[in-house]
């Protein structure tokens, strides 16, 4: 069963715009990890938060989480054409365990 | 470093065929593990691997699957008979023990299985 719920499904934006994406989950986590996918291509890492953390920064890409809410947001500032991609959450179960759970995705078109 | 490699990129196959999908991961990395794609499921764990040993094989579609990880450096995942609903693509990943999780992508191998 899918852990993770992202929010929205697709998005579609015009360059130089904030992209905003939404990760729900259903149970407690230890760490909470955000993965870029280019079409064709395997995920790639771009942050993990700490489950006793609120925010982190890492570039154009602002994490928040709000554990009370079981929610984190995926924040892209000035957004660039090669930010499309599909942007998953993944979240661990157990801690130490290494699984994560991956959820279905949101596709971001940014427009030229 | 080259990153988690997998072979072949892609394989279309005739309904009953053994295929074996492989995977190199990263050189130093104690955990290997094996994912699905679809549109309709998205992205399922299948099985992982610690030390060369199977953790976790609950993802395992049914006994047609199997995953096998010899030595370190090399891991594969078959299925025998193959089935249309196999055709997914295919990722391996790695990670290494004492990280926090993250996990390092190979770039997939897309199955067809006609």
């Amino acid at each position: 069963s899918q852990q993770g719920e992202e929010d929205p499904q697709a998005l579609s934006i015009q360059e130089g715009e904030n992209a905003t994406m939404n990760c729900s989950y259903k149970t407690s986590i230890n760490n909470l990890q955000w993965y870029r996918q280019n079409s064709g291509r395997g995920l790639v890492h771009l942050i993990l938060i700490r489950s006793n953390e609120r925010e982190k920064h890492s570039g154009r890409l602002r994490v928040t989480l709000d554990t009370s809410k079981k929610s984190s947001s995926l924040l892209i500032t000035a957004s660039r054409a090669a930010d499309t991609a599909s942007y998953f959450c993944a979240t661990d179960l157990i801690q130490g365990a290494q699984k994560l759970v991956f959820g279905q995705g949101t596709r971001l078109t940014i427009n030229p | 470093d080259a990153g988690v490699i997998q072979s072949p990129r892609h394989e279309v196959t005739e309904m009953g065929q053994e295929v074996t999908l492989r995977c190199k991961p990263i050189s130093g990395h104690d955990y290997l593990f094996w994912y699905r794609q679809t549109m309709m499921r998205g992205l399922e764990l299948l099985i992982y691997f610690n030390n060369n040993v199977p953790i976790d094989d609950s993802g395992m579609p049914e006994d047609r699957f199997s995953a096998k990880m010899p030595n370190a450096s090399f891991s594969t995942l078959k299925i025998q008979p193959s089935e249309p609903r196999d055709s997914a693509v295919y990722f391996c990943a790695s990670s290494p023990s004492g990280s926090r999780g993250e996990q390092f992508f190979g770039p997939g191998t897309r199955l067809t299985v006609l």
